[in-house]
């Protein structure tokens, strides 16, 4: 059954450092997304990616976030300046045309020191 | 902007026994969808069920089905015969546009 894939699984970085976290979407979706945990708390959304454009995106997705998908299979989600609130689980999703549901990746387990 | 509420921050079971789950929305949109995710002690993010707006039917999957009452804009989720493996957090979903909200979370134990 295909899957989304997300590497790497677990990344340290130190503060103000850049960080971009690939993410590999299932191959005929065409909607992607990121979302962010907080340890111990929701998932929160961040972004969404249609058509090689943004197409919504959160309050907490400002100028230091940016994503992009370079080429056919890779989704990636770009932090520039990393700070100590940014240590969370990232989830990327994709989902297919005319479907709603989402389907996750087991996530990147991002810490900065 | 919509938010989505779930007020047990922690349930418990007995394996065998039915639970419910329950969560509220607020939106001024017609159109949307409902999910309910689980995510086990690996922090995957599964999919249990989802529930389109405009159905009037209760999603049901297997031991997993959800009682949706648009009008009072409530989605819970009921489980049948609990099993040790459900044991996880469950979080509710809305979905509008393009963009999904999640609910704080319910931590579900399964006790055998």
């Amino acid at each position: 059954e295909p899957e989304v894939t997300q590497t790497p699984s677990h990344q340290v970085t130190q503060m103000g450092q850049e960080v971009i976290l690939r993410c590999v979407p299932i191959s005929n979706h065409l909607y992607f997304y990121w979302y962010r945990q907080i340890l111990g708390q929701k998932v929160e959304f961040l972004v969404s990616f249609y058509n090689n454009e943004i197409s919504e995106k959160s309050e907490i997705f400002d100028d230091q976030f940016s994503v992009e998908r370079p080429d056919g299979s890779n989704f990636t989600l770009k932090i520039r300046s990393t700070k100590l609130e940014d240590s969370a689980m990232y989830f990327c999703a994709s989902r297919a045309h005319g479907v709603y549901e989402q389907y996750f990746g087991p996530g990147t387990r991002l810490t900065v020191t | 902007a919509q938010t989505v509420t779930q007020s047990q921050p922690e349930m418990s079971v007995q394996e065998a026994e039915t639970v419910t789950l329950s969560c509220t929305y607020d939106t001024s949109e017609n159109n949307y969808y409902l999910f309910w995710y689980k995510q086990p002690p690996s922090r995957q993010m599964i999919l249990v069920i989802r529930q389109e707006a405009y159905k009037q039917q209760n999603a049901t999957e297997n031991r997993f089905s959800v009682n949706f009452q648009k009008a009072a804009k409530s989605f819970s989720l009921k489980i049948s015969d609990s099993q040790l493996g459900d044991t996880a957090m469950y979080f509710c979903a809305f979905m509008n546009n393009n963009d999904m909200r999640f609910g704080a979370g319910t931590r579900l134990t399964v006790k055998p």
